[in-house]
């Protein structure tokens, strides 16, 4: 069964450094998705992304971080400059239109942690 | 307006027992109501899902009750097993926003004891 594949697993980073987290979506995807999971807490939405652009952003979504599909395949979020509250498991997601995007499958995810 | 209400935090039910999670959303704007399961150090995954249209959807041991007028729903799993023990997370989405973002409930631990 395809599946959605992230890297690193684990990154560890300095405050203040830009990290770049990466997705691959399952390959017939078109619809893209970061989540983040603060220790312990709930699942959060940050951004959706379609057709090379953004289609809408939660409010920890700020000028500080970014999407792109730099290549047709992979999915990346970066984080240009990384605060200790950013420290979470980032988690992509992909869908497709053909079940009307409700189902979301999510990737393994990233832990962070910002030192 | 946007957040999903769930409880409880933790649950323990005994092998073969009935866990049931429940959760509650203000938005009538939402139309799509999943559950996910997360093993630990994995990503979630879709166990099942239902549409406002109808009252329950029943897929093996797991079923979801869904009442519109309230604004409630909730998974029961029925006859539980111990590879059953994981963070169970509501979520809902809307049509109408950002591609189907999922909002997430706060979860619920699930310990099924042997």
């Amino acid at each position: 069964e395809p599946e959605v594949t992230q890297t690193p697993s684990h990154q560890v980073t300095q405050m203040g450094q830009e990290v770049i987290l990466r997705c691959v979506p399952i390959s017939n995807h078109l619809y893209f998705y970061w989540y983040r999971q603060i220790l312990g807490q709930k699942v959060e939405f940050l951004v959706s992304f379609y057709n090379n652009e953004i289609s809408e952003k939660s409010e920890i979504f700020d000028d500080q971080f970014s999407v792109e599909r730099p290549d047709g395949s992979n999915f990346t979020l970066k984080i240009r400059s990384t605060k200790l509250e950013d420290s979470a498991m980032y988690f992509c997601a992909t869908g497709t239109a053909r079940d009307f995007l409700e189902t979301q499958y999510f990737g393994p995810g990233t832990r962070l942690l910002v030192l | 307006q946007q957040q999903v209400k769930q409880s409880p935090q933790s649950l323990i039910v005994q092998k073969g027992g009935i866990s049931i999670i429940n959760c509650a959303y203000e938005n009538t704007a939402f139309d799509y109501f999943p559950w996910y399961q997360q093993f630990p150090g994995k990503g979630p995954a879709l166990l099942i899902a239902i549409r406002p249209d109808v009252s329950e959807k029943k897929e093996g041991r797991f079923t979801i009750s869904f009442n519109k007028s309230a604004k409630q729903f909730s998974l029961h799993i029925m006859d539980s097993q111990p590879g059953d023990s994981a963070t169970y997370f509501c979520a809902a989405s809307s049509q109408d926003t950002g591609r189907r973002a999922l909002t997430f409930g706060s979860g619920t631990r699930l310990q099924v004891q042997p």
